[in-house]
């Protein structure tokens, strides 16, 4: 149980492209969803906290017209990093919670912009 | 000093070892602590997930939680190759909704 599936699992597009990232709790509803980004070989830094039907609570220095947060159902939450450019490369990670239940976490998008 | 503090490592240690991972924590408001595993290029699996002290044992894997230390623990029994991954521990005073604070993470290898 507590599965969370992201897609896609590897994207690599043009600088000034826009890109959007799905992520889906596959086998329960998820109240609040996570946005994380991570560097090589650190830990997690967390990007923004979603709630089904709110808008998204972003993280000091995130910037929230950068990183559109959209979580439209208890089951689907996505991330477009709009106007790309090659600082945006990472590695993004979502995570999904039903009510107090500790989070599960996507297996990961790697962004790659030329 | 850091709300969560993580010996990044790294360490390597034979097949068949008892492996122990620990976190420092601050904040004597945290009740609720996790222990995620994170294979290379994967998003991180949860392994132990303890609300308040004491003990949890899950396979070979036991977590325990010592609140008045402000001091959380994960062994590794028999530790096996496919236990080569990175450990996080991360807590929060609220549970799953809240957000968590990750310590920065250890790399484990088990060689065979």
């Amino acid at each position: 149980g507590a599965v969370v599936s992201q897609h896609p699992s590897w994207v690599i597009c043009k600088s000034g492209t826009s890109v959007k990232i799905e992520c889906r709790s596959l086998d329960f509803q998820a109240t609040t969803m996570f946005w994380y980004r991570q560097f090589p070989k650190q830990s997690l830094m967390l990007m923004a906290t979603s709630n089904e039907g709110s808008k998204a609570t972003y993280e000091q220095g995130v910037e929230k017209d950068k990183f559109l947060i959209n979580h439209a159902s208890l089951t689907l939450s996505t991330l477009t990093v709009t106007s790309a450019h090659p600082e945006d490369s990472s590695f993004y990670i979502c995570s999904a919670s039903q009510s107090n239940q500790p989070q599960h976490f996507g297996d990961g998008t790697r962004l790659s912009i030329l | 000093q850091k709300e969560v503090e993580q010996d990044p490592g790294p360490l390597s240690v034979p097949e068949g070892a008892i492996v122990s991972l620990n976190c420092t924590y601050s904040n004597s408001a945290f009740q609720y602590f996790m222990w995620y595993r994170q294979y290379s290029r994967k998003g991180p699996e949860l392994l132990m997930y303890t609300y308040s002290s004491g003990n949890k044992e899950d396979g070979r894997f036991t977590a325990q939680v010592d609140k008045s230390s402000k001091y959380i623990s994960l062994f590794i029994r028999d530790s096996q190759p496919s236990d080569s991954a990175t450990y996080l521990c991360a807590m929060s005073t609220q549970g799953g909704s809240e957000k968590l604070v990750f310590g920065k993470g250890m790399k484990l290898t088990v060689n065979p």
